[in-house]
């Protein structure tokens, strides 16, 4: 069965600080795809990041970064010099080539950066 | 703006009503997709319809149903509401399939 783990509930750090969300999830097929969403107060869904499962090099935007180790079975999401309007839900999720083009989410990480 | 329309924004009905939720995909996409948030089940998967057909389902209730028109806009059909239907749905829609999905704004819906 497909599974996406944020154990974190939710964080706050200061801001300018760097903050690392984690993503562990579970999939028995070997091609699939990742992503990172993100939910500010208002609610909608922006969409950050989509890695395939044959691409392990890790990506950079700006101060988002992305770490993608299949040895772990994690994506892990980091957002360095943290900024207030940071502040959202973030979600990982999973998505499985081969069946069917449904998103698979996580609960999310609500992160709070505190000016 | 991710170029997907959902309406209404914001839906207040009572328990045992009817209502639809209405989306239009990005221009040219073919794929429409329907998802639920909400507080206890987080973000779910409902269905997706791909050029007019049923391709795939997730945890769709029975009393959900949804279509997708020739125009290609989509609609989910929600009836006997109960409070536990009370969510944010969003629409999303794809150029294909296993291509990335955009997700519209969402409906807000309030069953008291």
């Amino acid at each position: 069965a497909q599974k996406v783990t944020q154990a974190q509930t939710e964080i706050s750090v200061v801001e300018k600080e760097d903050v690392t969300l984690d993503c562990v999830y579970e999939t028995r097929d070997t091609t699939y795809y990742l992503f990172w969403y993100k939910q500010p107060p208002s609610g909608e869904l922006v969409f950050l990041i989509r890695r395939n499962s044959f691409d392990e090099q890790n990506e950079i935007s700006g101060r988002y970064s992305w770490n993608f180790q299949k040895s772990t079975s994690s994506f892990n999401f980091t957002i360095t010099a943290s900024q207030v309007v940071d502040s959202a839900v973030y979600f990982c999720a999973l998505s499985d080539l081969n069946r069917d083009d449904k998103i698979i989410f996580g609960k999310g990480t609500r992160l709070h950066i505190l000016p | 703006d991710s170029g997907v329309t959902q309406t209404p924004k914001h839906l207040i009905t009572a328990t045992g009503q009817r209502v639809t939720l209405r989306c239009s995909p990005r221009s040219g996409d073919l794929s429409v997709y329907w998802y639920q948030q909400s507080l206890d089940q987080g973000l779910q998967f409902l269905i997706q319809y791909y050029n007019g057909e049923e391709r795939a389902k997730g945890n769709i209730l029975e009393r959900f149903s949804a279509q997708q028109f020739p125009d290609l806009h989509s609609e989910l059909n929600l009836s006997s509401l109960e409070l536990g239907d009370s969510a944010l749905y969003f629409c999303a829609s794809s150029v294909a399939g296993q291509s990335e999905q955009y997700f519209g704004p969402g409906t807000r819906l309030t069953v008291t």
